[in-house]
């Protein structure tokens, strides 16, 4: 499968920590994106990544890409309550007609 | 902002009926896309489109049909609803990217219950 895999599937922390959910792939991508849903909604981009970027910030938000490792990182540095919901990974797969391919998500508790 | 609306947040149907979900986007986005979101699955992407009249198959198009006769219009069909079928779907649209491939905009998503 294409499919992103994501690590871990739960995470639970408390205010003020850092959070770091990991996603990794099979093949090579044109860029990767991370989106967050919150309890029930839709899906909201956070941030794209291209294939020829290490590493992009947004806010509270870094991610980094390791293209050699087929592996990506989201980090939320001083996580608030209103963080919690369900993070995805999605990948554009060269040669895909630009379909998003999701990782199944971790979901983030952030404990006040 | 762009904004994707979907015709009902919650849906109950019988086994067997003829299920109309409707998806509209109002930034004169070219692709739109329907998804069905399961625990333990993540989103598989079941048609999309990337034109008017223009349909292609995703991941797991069987027991399904869409419907694109207007740009900010896409519709799935489910022609004859099976319990299998209980899902939340989501639908998005993008719009085309120059070099990349662009965010995609979700709507809340509908949840539909087959009985």
């Amino acid at each position: 499968s294409q499919q992103g895999e994501e690590d871990p599937q739960a995470l639970s922390i408390q205010e003020g920590e850092n959070a770091t959910m990991n996603c990794s792939y099979k093949t090579s991508i044109n860029n990767l994106q991370w989106y967050r849903q919150n309890s029930g909604r839709g899906l909201v981009h956070l941030i794209l990544i291209r294939s020829n970027e290490r590493e992009k910030h947004s806010g509270r938000l870094r991610v980094t890409l390791d293209t050699s490792k087929k592996s990506s990182s989201l980090l939320i540095t001083a996580s608030r309550a209103a963080d919690t919901a369900s993070y995805f990974c999605a990948t554009v797969f060269l040669n895909q007609g630009g379909k998003l391919i999701f990782g199944q998500g971790t979901e983030l508790s952030v404990k006040p | 902002d762009v904004k994707v609306t979907q015709s009902s947040r919650y849906l109950v149907k019988r086994t067997g009926e003829k299920v109309f979900l409707e998806c509209v986007q109002d930034m004169d986005h070219e692709n739109m896309f329907w998804y069905r979101q399961d625990p333990g699955l993540g989103l598989r992407l079941i048609y999309f489109s990337y034109d008017v009249k223009m349909k292609e198959k995703g991941d797991i198009p069987e027991g399904y049909s869409v419907s694109r006769e207007k740009k900010e219009r896409f519709s799935l069909i489910l022609e004859s609803a099976s319990t299998n079928q209980t899902s939340m779907y989501l639908c998005a649209s993008s719009s085309i990217g120059s070099t990349t491939y662009n965010e995609q905009f979700f709507g809340p998503g509908t949840r539909l219950t087959v009985l």
